[in-house]
């Protein structure tokens, strides 16, 4: 049972914008930044998105990410057939003094 | 730029050590601000923190895996080891190290993967 709490799955078709939540609570999420990590399919995890919003060099401006209070958000627009992966939130947990992951969403491009 | 490589044994026996080695180049773990974390990844199954250390070496652990788990660093090799001990089949899993900057896991090691099996 993961800390943070995300769909299982979910799925968009070419062109259109998917968003994936991350709900947590106050001692991780409410606390801290989160960072958002996605896993292509046999690869090792790479991140995407980190303080809440921020993008690393590299990755296309179609990935954006955001959070209010509890819940963070991942949305990806313009949805292209290589961003079919599992994509997972992380922040810091202040009650665990560790990080902590959500159970992964599994991407599906249809 | 900034690599990590995992390197251990493929195949342990229950109730054995596993000791795995995190080698990195491009970064200092005695620069401030920098550690070195431990994840890993079930068959099928998300990812899961284990264990982080930092430039300072402050230590932390997952809780629940708190007992068994000791993580280590060799500055001047530019190396982290971790040693899980009493291992069970549950532990089987792809075990990533990553490049902490100072809490999101920024760089990757391509993973090495054990088998819990006897």
């Amino acid at each position: 049972q993961s800390v943070l709490t995300q769909p299982p799955s979910a799925s968009g078709t070419r062109g259109q914008r998917v968003t994936i939540s991350c709900s947590g609570s106050r001692s991780n999420i409410g606390s801290n930044s989160v960072n958002w990590y996605q896993q292509l399919p046999g690869a090792a995890p790479k991140l995407l998105i980190y303080i809440n919003d921020e993008r690393p060099s590299g990755v296309p401006a179609r990935f954006s990410g955001s959070k209010s209070g509890t819940s963070a958000s991942l949305a990806i627009s313009g949805l292209q057939s290589e961003d079919e992966a599992d994509y997972y939130c992380g922040t810091w947990d202040d009650s665990l003094t560790g990080p902590v992951f959500g159970g992964g969403t599994k991407l599906t491009v249809l | 730029q900034i690599t990590l490589k995992e390197s251990g044994p493929t195949l342990v026996k229950p109730t054995q050590t596993l000791t795995l080695t995190c080698s990195f180049s491009g970064f200092s773990l005695s620069t401030s601000g920098v550690g070195v974390g431990w994840i890993r990844q079930p068959p099928g199954k998300a990812l899961e923190w284990l264990a982080l250390i930092y430039w300072d070496d402050d230590k932390r652990y997952r809780p629940s895996l708190r007992s068994r788990l000791t993580i280590a660093k060799d500055t001047p090799k530019n190396q982290v080891i971790l040693t899980m001990t009493n291992v069970d089949p549950v532990d089987t899993g792809t075990y990533y190290c990553a490049h902490t900057n100072p809490r999101a896991f920024e760089i990757w090691g391509q993973g090495t993967t054990v088998t819990v099996s006897s």
